[in-house]
């Protein structure tokens, strides 16, 4: 079993739609649980953090974690075509010698 | 502010040669990651480094592959001796010392064509 499990998609949406991107964990030591957006043929660039169960809120991205379920979700409201790349969470524990473990990744497309 | 800077971004490699990767973390950072991704897969650690200091080498595979991030001067990721399975996109991330690796940055990779 992966420690970190993601749907790898592809999802398509119409522009203006409310995506929801979801992870499931198996490793309760995670604390940190970040989301990355990757454009093709590019590094991923880091959306948001966030620390334990809770949200977060960025503009149009919301963050939601639930330990106690061992998932978490990003919340894309108002999609614009922008948008469409391909999203990866990402997750840690709380030491400074923790690697950060990836999911596979969301393919995820805004159509106009 | 530069961010993190990888060199080469494309590099072909005959079978049996040695590729070197090359990473410049991010001003004041001092933790630098290697990850590798092959097309439409996600991100597979291979190694966390901290100057000087290799932490966590798990996801490195047993021969041919080396890093270092020595007190000066970039990160290296070395392949000795190349194989078509090591084409591949490499990324590196850097991220602030701290209590917690939380915000680690990616460069833009280095896209290696074993052929």
């Amino acid at each position: 079993q992966k420690e970190v499990e993601q749907d790898p998609g592809p999802l398509s949406v119409p522009e203006g739609a409310i995506v929801s991107l979801n992870c499931t964990y198996s490793n309760s030591a995670f604390q940190y649980f970040m989301w990355y957006r990757q454009y093709s043929r590019k590094g991923p660039e880091l959306l948001m953090y966030t620390y334990s169960s809770g949200n977060k809120e960025d503009g149009r991205f919301t963050a939601q974690v639930d330990k106690s379920s061992k998932y978490i979700s990003l919340f894309i409201r108002d999609s614009q075509p922008s948008d469409s790349a391909t999203y990866l969470c990402a997750m840690t524990v709380y030491s400074s010698a923790s690697k950060i473990i990836f999911g596979s990744g969301t393919r995820l497309s805004i159509r106009p | 502010n530069a961010g993190v800077m990888q060199n080469p971004r494309h590099l072909v490699r005959r079978r049996g040669q040695e590729a070197r990767l090359r990473c410049s973390p991010m001003k004041g950072h001092s933790h630098v990651y290697w990850y590798r991704q092959l097309p439409e897969e996600g991100l597979k650690f291979m190694v966390y480094l901290q100057k000087e200091n290799i932490i966590d080498e798990s996801g490195m595979p047993k021969e041919r592959f080396s890093a270092e991030f020595p007190k000066e001067g970039p990160s290296i990721l070395r392949i000795q001796q190349v194989v078509r399975g090591d084409s591949a996109a490499y990324f590196c991330a850097s991220s602030p010392p701290g209590v917690a690796n939380t915000e680690a940055f990616f460069g833009q990779g280095t896209r290696l064509t074993v052929v």
